[in-house]
């Protein structure tokens, strides 16, 4: 079955530092993607990205990276040079593509991960 | 508007009140979800409609009840609730639920006190 896994439960950091936030997923299906999402303390969850299982190249967007591993089914989250503003919580997800799955069609979500950066 | 809208924003009800939760997405998206959040868990997927038809019903009790009338408006109506029924609930919308990978929009959720 599919499952995702998010072992930090709370991160704390202070600004500048940089911090990665761990996901490992579990899935039988060949074919499958990978999100991250943020949600501040508003309420909203925020679309961070996407990730096709094809797709292994890493991703760098300003002070965001994203690595993404299938030798360890990881799909790490590394934000660079924290602001307090990044402090939310943070999703990552999977869904698979082949119908049949248990995760076709919707998202399966980590725990969570709650990052505090501290000014 | 733009996005995906939720309303009210905060609700509280006492355990024989009748109310509804109200989602509208403007993304011209034909999936929409809904999802609880409660506190130390993990979001549970409620219900799923795709172009207005219902197709995940995630063993939800019969006191919430879902309502799809067109791809933009999603409801949630809510009766005889429980107490641990408190939490966050969100919705959110995507292209078509069963397109590859295709990511959900979510709204501001509405947060249920239920008395």
């Amino acid at each position: 079955a599919q499952k995702v896994t998010q072992a930090q439960t709370e991160i704390s950091v202070v600004e500048k530092e940089d911090v990665t936030l761990d996901c490992v997923y579990e899935t039988r299906d060949t074919t499958y993607y990978l999100f991250w999402y943020k949600q501040p303390p508003s309420g909203e969850l925020v679309f961070l990205i996407r990730r096709n299982s094809f797709d292994e190249q890493n991703e760098i967007s300003g002070r965001y990276s994203w690595n993404f591993q299938k030798s360890t089914s990881s799909f790490n989250f590394t934000i660079t040079a924290s602001q307090v503003v990044d402090s939310a919580v943070y999703f990552c997800a999977l869904s698979e593509a082949h119908a049949g799955g248990t995760s076709y069609g919707k998202l399966t979500f980590g725990q969570g991960t709650i990052l505090t950066v501290h000014p | 508007e733009t996005g995906v809208t939720q309303t009210p924003r905060h609700l509280v009800m006492g355990m024989t009140n009748k109310k509804s939760l109200k989602c509208e997405q403007h993304l011209g998206h034909n999936a929409m979800y809904w999802y609880k959040q409660s506190a130390k868990k993990p979001l549970e997927l409620m219900f799923v409609y795709n172009f207005k038809e219902q197709t995940e019903n995630n063993s939800v009790p019969s006191r919430f009840s879902p309502e799809c009338p067109n791809s933009s408006h999603l409801f949630l109506h809510l009766h005889t609730l429980q107490p641990e029924d408190s939490a966050l609930y969100l919705c959110a919308s995507s292209q078509d639920q069963l397109a590859g990978g295709n990511e959900q929009f979510f709204g501001p959720g509405t947060r249920l006190t239920v008395l």
